[in-house]
């Protein structure tokens, strides 16, 4: 049982390059959102989605990209990297259906660094 | 607004003891859901417990159990019988109701608690 699958685990990114940080789940889970979460902090909200075809941005979205195309796949685009954005990267899923309810399943993380 | 607030940047307890870490929340909806989270230095998130603001009583998950104050907005978590293993970083989180546009899909964070549980 598979989960939650995001690669890569880590990556290094020179300034002004670009990269696609991949995330799946085999859960059907409609829900799908991408974190980051900096050293000694919590996990501040980049993107989520509701179902296939549909995105909204969270707290952090700026100098990110996503898309939603199949329930199961949601890649977080990083376009012209910088340095403000090395962290760690989740990628999480949830079931819901118009309740409040709804466990997040994580992934394991990316650590991206942007020297 | 949403907020999280867990004050307790670190917490130390001696194996076999009760621990409470305390997180308090700020909302105006009345529909919500509460969650702890733990993070091992290994880095992954493990589930631990959910309370809704409906719920009539306390959740509990074996060893772990959150002591749920709806008019005091605090939703503490309350580890019994620590083991070496529960060292590890503890976020609570909030989510509100799905139907409010604002808040759809988010679940907002505190800054968690380091728990060092030793022998």
């Amino acid at each position: 049982n598979a989960g939650v699958t995001q690669t890569p685990k880590f990556r290094i990114l020179k300034i002004g390059q670009s990269m696609t940080l991949q995330c799946t789940q085999d859960m059907n889970h409609n829900y799908m959102y991408w974190y980051r979460q900096d050293p000694g902090m919590g996990l501040k909200l980049i993107y989520y989605s509701v179902g296939a075809g549909i995105t909204d941005k969270g707290e952090v979205p700026n100098g990110y990209n996503v898309s939603r195309s199949t329930t199961e796949d949601f890649p977080l685009r990083l376009e012209l990297a910088a340095p403000s954005q090395t962290s760690v990267y989740f990628c999480a899923s949830s079931y819901e259906a118009g309740t409040v309810s709804g466990e997040l399943f994580f992934g394991e993380g990316s650590r991206l660094t942007v020297l | 607004a949403q907020k999280i607030t867990q004050t307790q940047p670190g917490m130390f307890v001696q194996e076999k003891e009760a621990v409470t870490l305390d997180c308090t929340y700020d909302t105006s909806d009345p529909s919500y859901g509460l969650f702890w989270y733990k993070q091992p230095s290994s880095g992954e998130m493990i589930f631990l417990i959910y309370q809704g603001s409906y719920d009539q009583q306390n959740a509990t998950e074996g060893r772990y159990s959150l002591n749920f104050q709806k008019a005091r907005k605090s939703a503490n978590l309350v580890i019994s019988a620590s083991q070496l293993g529960d060292s590890a970083m503890y976020f609570c989180a909030m989510r509100g109701p799905f139907d409010r546009g604002s808040t759809l899909g988010r679940l907002y964070f505190g800054r968690g608690t380091q728990l060092t549980v030793w022998p």
